[in-house]
This record gives structure tokens, C-alpha cells and sequence, in this order.
């Protein structure tokens, strides 16, 4: 069966510090792996990755896949009370429609 | 610059009332999809369409319909609600052209409908 497992399920930091949520993946057809974040409503866009060891970089935030091992990471370097929310990871599977299978998500608190 | 955009967004229904639930984009995205989010159990794909007049089933559509008679709306029918509805349903839509799926588009999502059924 397909399934995205993200780790840690939550965490809490400090403002500044560094942080990397893990996301692994078992999926029968690998297409893509996606990040969203979550505040409170709609969950926005922040990466996609099809290609192992090419990292993606938007401003604090970086990611990079290991399509060997099966996992990504999403790093967020000197972190901000307004990077507290939920981080989602997605795969892609490779089929004939948009079939996304999510993990549950890393809920990250920074606090001041 | 709307989006995708949902109303209502809040709802609370009775048990066997039925409702729509309204989705709308406006950047001219062919393949549009419903979700629902529940706790402990991530997204999960209700419906979805690659353009107008083509839908179909994703992993949990029972109990729910649709239709999709223009590229820009995208309802949600629950005919008769039940407790096990209660739930935040996200729209999400993304680029995709003559009924080919853009695979390099991500989804974007609109900001959620949250439905009680008591």
C-alpha cells in the first residue's frame, strides 16, 4: 500500500533555530514529492521535487529528495514565529490522474 | 487575484439534509479536485476533474457527487449528510490543457469549507 510518513508528528523551537522535518515514502510509481505548508486555512505550495540530490531553494527554506532511500527533507534555517504552522508532504503517483498520497503532516511551533 | 475560491465557510447540517458546496477558480485551471481533511487521517481525494464535463471518483466518493459543467466551478453535492461528513473539505485546482494533466503544476488550494453534521 502506498503511504508518506512524516517525522516528527510536532515540534517546538525557538526563534532562529534550525529545523528539519523528515517525509518517507513507499509508492508503487514515484512521479513527484510536494511540501505545502498549513496555517490555518489553505494549504500553500512551497516545493516540488522529481529529481534525487538537485535541492530547491526559497529564501530560509531549502528541500531535496533521495530517491534512492525514499525520503526528503525540508530544512528551515533561522526560523520565525511566522514559520509556525503544519508542514505537508505529498507523493505523486506516476497514473493517469492527480493522485497524491499525504502524510500527516509536522506541526512546527516557534516560539519567541 | 482570487484564487480558488470556496463558500460557505463554515456549515452545520442535520443528519439526511443535503447541501452544495461551492468551488471557483479563476486562472483557467482545467483539472480541478475535492478533499476532505480529518484528523489523524491527512488529505484525501473525494472527486476530481480534468476539464469540464469529465469527473471521477478518487479514494473516499461515497456519499458524495458532482458535476463540473464549466472549467471555472466545481460543486459539491452531499445528497443526504451524515455524521461521518463532518470535516474540512479543501478545492484545490491545477494547470492542465485539453484534458492532459500539467504534472509540473502543483495544486493550489482554496481556504476550505468546514462542515459539522449533527
Amino acid at each position: 500500500e502506498d503511504k508518506v510518513v512524516q517525522s516528527p508528528l510536532s515540534l517546538v523551537v525557538h526563534e532562529g533555530d534550525t529545523v528539519t522535518l523528515n517525509c518517507s515514502y513507499e509508492v508503487t510509481n514515484f512521479r513527484s514529492l510536494l511540501w505545502y505548508k498549513q496555517e490555518k486555512k489553505a494549504p500553500t505550495f512551497l516545493f516540488m521535487l522529481t529529481s534525487s540530490g538537485i535541492e530547491k531553494k526559497s529564501g530560509r527554506l531549502s528541500s531535496i529528495l533521495d530517491k534512492k532511500e525514499l525520503f526528503s527533507i525540508l530544512n528551515i534555517t533561522a526560523t520565525q514565529t511566522g514559520d509556525s504552522a503544519v508542514y505537508l508532504c505529498a507523493v505523486e503517483n506516476a497514473g493517469n490522474n492527480r493522485k497524491l498520497i499525504w502524510g500527516l503532516g509536522t506541526s512546527l511551533a516557534v516560539n519567541p | 487575484n482570487a484564487g480558488v475560491t470556496q463558500t460557505p465557510k463554515f456549515q452545520v447540517l442535520k443528519t439526511g439534509q443535503s447541501m452544495t458546496l461551492q468551488c471557483a477558480q479563476d486562472m483557467n485551471h482545467e483539472y480541478m479536485s475535492w478533499y476532505r481533511q480529518d484528523p489523524g487521517m491527512g488529505l484525501r481525494l473525494i472527486h476530481y476533474s480534468v476539464g469540464a464535463g469529465i469527473t471521477d471518483q478518487g479514494e473516499v466518493p461515497n456519499g458524495y457527487n458532482v458535476s463540473r459543467s464549466t472549467t471555472e466551478d466545481f460543486p459539491l453535492r452531499l445528497l443526504s449528510a451524515a455524521p461521518s461528513q463532518t470535516s474540512v473539505y479543501f478545492c484545490a485546482s491545477s494547470y492542465s490543457s485539453g484534458g492532459t494533466i500539467s504534472y509540473n503544476s502543483p495544486l493550489h488550494f482554496g481556504n476550505g469549507t468546514r462542515l459539522t453534521v449533527t
